[in-house]
């Protein structure tokens, strides 16, 4: 079954717009942790922030924002103010801490254009 | 900071050749993973290790091995490389159980 799923391949954004990006989960174990990476063209995933499945509030890191809906088992990105350097591939991603794998899951991804 | 380095980050090789694909970290890390990337399908888990010697199958192993010798390095082997392993090859590595991951650049690597 797949535990990660975003389901928006390709998303456009106006410059200095806020864009969401989907992100739904599966799991049965209650502690998790939930991740968002960045990978430019050059290939490099670049970590952008994480969830705890048991903190309380929301994450945050700069322009970026995780909005975690646990009972919906949605982790949606949220960017705002788009640069152009925000074009890039990005990647929701989980690891549950009960099962004793230390790996991340990954979901498909979603390629984001910034346009000017 | 953690360094990840992969040794190459472009090859070509033949069908049928074995193909080494090396990883190094700097920072003492006991986990080492490897994934292939290839489009609309994200990153996939190839084998991980969590020692010296020690490897673990991952979501898709099949055509591939690996080799971790020493900690700092783990190695993916294509035995007989396939043109269906054309893809980016993504290393990374993490300490215990932590939640900090460190990726290297990635290999792409094409198989003729």
């Amino acid at each position: 079954a797949q535990k990660i799923t975003q389901t928006q391949p390709g998303m456009f954004v106006q410059e200095k717009e806020a864009v969401t990006l989907d992100c739904t989960y599966d799991t049965s174990d209650p502690s998790y942790g939930l991740f968002w990476y960045k990978q430019p063209s050059s290939g490099e995933m670049i970590f952008l922030i994480y969830q705890g499945s048991y903190d309380q509030q929301n994450a945050t890191e700069g322009r970026y924002s995780l909005n975690f809906q646990k009972a919906r088992k949605s982790a949606n990105l949220v960017i705002s103010a788009s640069q152009l350097g925000d074009s890039a591939m990005y990647f929701c991603a989980m690891r549950e801490r009960d099962t004793g794998r230390r790996a991340l899951t990954f979901g498909s991804g979603t390629r984001l254009q910034v346009q000017p | 900071d953690v360094k990840v380095t992969q040794s190459s980050r472009y090859l070509v090789k033949r069908t049928g050749e074995k193909v080494f694909l090396e990883c190094v970290q700097d920072m003492d890390h006991e986990n080492m993973f490897w994934y292939r990337q290839d489009p609309g399908l994200g990153l996939r888990l190839i084998y991980f290790s969590y020692d010296v010697k020690m490897k673990e199958k991952g979501d898709i192993p099949e055509g591939y091995s690996v080799s971790r010798e020493k900690k700092e390095r783990f190695s993916l082997i294509l035995e007989s490389a396939s043109t269906n392993q054309t893809s980016m090859y993504l290393c990374a590595s993490s300490l215990g159980t932590g939640w900090d991951y460190t990726f290297g650049s990635g290999t792409r690597l094409t198989v003729v």
